[in-house]
This record gives structure tokens, sequence and C-alpha cells, in this order.
């Protein structure tokens, strides 16, 4: 079986200050891990993924994750909040050991980032 | 063109009507998905194409029709749905099926049945 979990539904940070939307998640094996954000009325955004190797991944925009395996966390971070950063973000996880077709994904509930001025 | 299109961005529709929504994609993809998504809450798959065949069927009901004419479009045809199936319904396409690949998804079409 494969969850994840985002166990904040809304954060919150001052413009200019830095943000962490966090994300654990639980696998058999080792993990592929994604991270997402969706604007209103929009569809998902691919943000960055990590698959393999080095655990600090850079992705879209600013933003960056480090994997954890042994707190089976997989935070999206960013050194400096925008106000247009403010989105719904979802992260997701994929067990590569689970038999079956297809690139079923397993999201989070999403976490609503806020940022104001 | 590295997006995903979908068409119409909105429908109404009512329990006795049949609809078709559209998905395109010129990315090469050779996989596609449909998604249904309510508000505030993650996207929930519903059908998985792979090399244009149907792989994945989430237990969709069968007012749902999905199909896939050519590697790069993507329909899902609606008949007699219930007002609860009123969603944003999500198309993505990644390179192939393979888990690694990231998923693109498309704007979306704001689903409402009457």
């Amino acid at each position: 079986a494969q969850s994840v979990a985002q166990p904040e539904d809304q954060v919150n940070v001052a413009e200019g200050n830095p943000l962490t939307v966090k994300c654990t998640y639980s696998v058999s094996g080792n993990p592929y891990l994604f991270w997402y954000v969706q604007y209103p009325n929009r569809g998902l955004q691919f943000l960055l993924k990590y698959i393999t190797g080095d655990n600090l991944v850079k992705g879209s925009y600013g933003f960056e994750a480090e994997f954890n395996k042994s707190q089976t966390s997989f935070h999206l971070k960013k050194p400096s909040a925008l106000v247009s950063d403010s989105a719904l973000y979802f992260c997701a996880v994929r067990d590569p050991t689970l038999t079956g077709g297809g690139n079923k994904l397993t999201f989070g509930t999403g976490t609503q980032l806020k940022v104001e001025l | 063109d590295t997006e995903v299109t979908q068409t119409p961005k909105h429908l109404v529709m009512g329990m006795t009507n049949k609809k078709s929504l559209k998905c395109e994609q010129h990315m090469g993809h050779r996989a596609m998905y449909w998604y249904k998504q309510k508000a505030k809450k993650p996207p929930e798959l519903m059908f998985v194409y792979s090399y244009e065949k149907l792989s994945i069927n989430e237990s969709v009901p069968s007012r749902f029709s999905p199909e896939c004419p050519n590697s790069s479009l993507l329909n899902l045809h609606l008949h007699a749905l219930q007002p609860e199936d009123s969603a944003l319904y999500l198309c993505a396409s990644s390179l192939t099926a393979e888990r690694y690949n990231e998923q693109f998804f498309g704007p979306g079409t704001r689903l409402t049945v009457l």
C-alpha cells in the first residue's frame, strides 16, 4: 500500500519569509515522490520530483524539496515566499514495487498556502 | 508545444443529456489520464490509457465512457449523469505510463449536472 499525508490544511507566511509545506509518506520500498501546485480554477502544475539520487531536489519557480528517508518526509521549501505562490499544494507518492500497470499516484489532501504582504 | 488542452472549459448538462469532454496533447506522450476533482480535494483517478489502450479503470460508473482515438486525443463521453458528478474534470498526460514520469495536467472542464 502507499499513502501520503499533508498534516497542515493551511500554511500562512509573510512575503519574503521562507516557507515550508510538509509531506510524509508510507510505502513498502523506496518511493517516487512528486509535488504539484494548483492555482484557482486551474489544473495541477508539476513542480518537482524525487526518484533517486541527491536528497535535495530543485524544481520550478525557486521551489525545492528534501527527501528524508529516516523521517519518511518530502517537505517542500522556498527561501523567500511571494504573494503569487499562494495556491493549493499537493504532495503525491508512487510505490515502484506495487504491481499493476499505469502510473497511479496517491495524492495528499492538499495544503493551502497563503502568502501575505 | 508543452501543454495539455481541454475543451470545453465549462459545461452544464441535464441528467438526460449526452455530452463529451475533449483533451489533446502534442508532446508525444503515450499515456493519458482522466481525473475527477471536487473543490479543495485531491484529484481522483478515473482512467488511464497507455499506448491508446485502456490500462486502468478505477471502477468508474458506466455513465462515463472514455475513448482514445489516437495518441494525441482523449475523450470522455458522458451520459445520464447525476448531480453528484458535478466536478472539475482534469486530463493529464505523461511520456509513458512508467511510474517515475511526471504528469502534465490540462486546465480542466468544470462540469455542472442539473
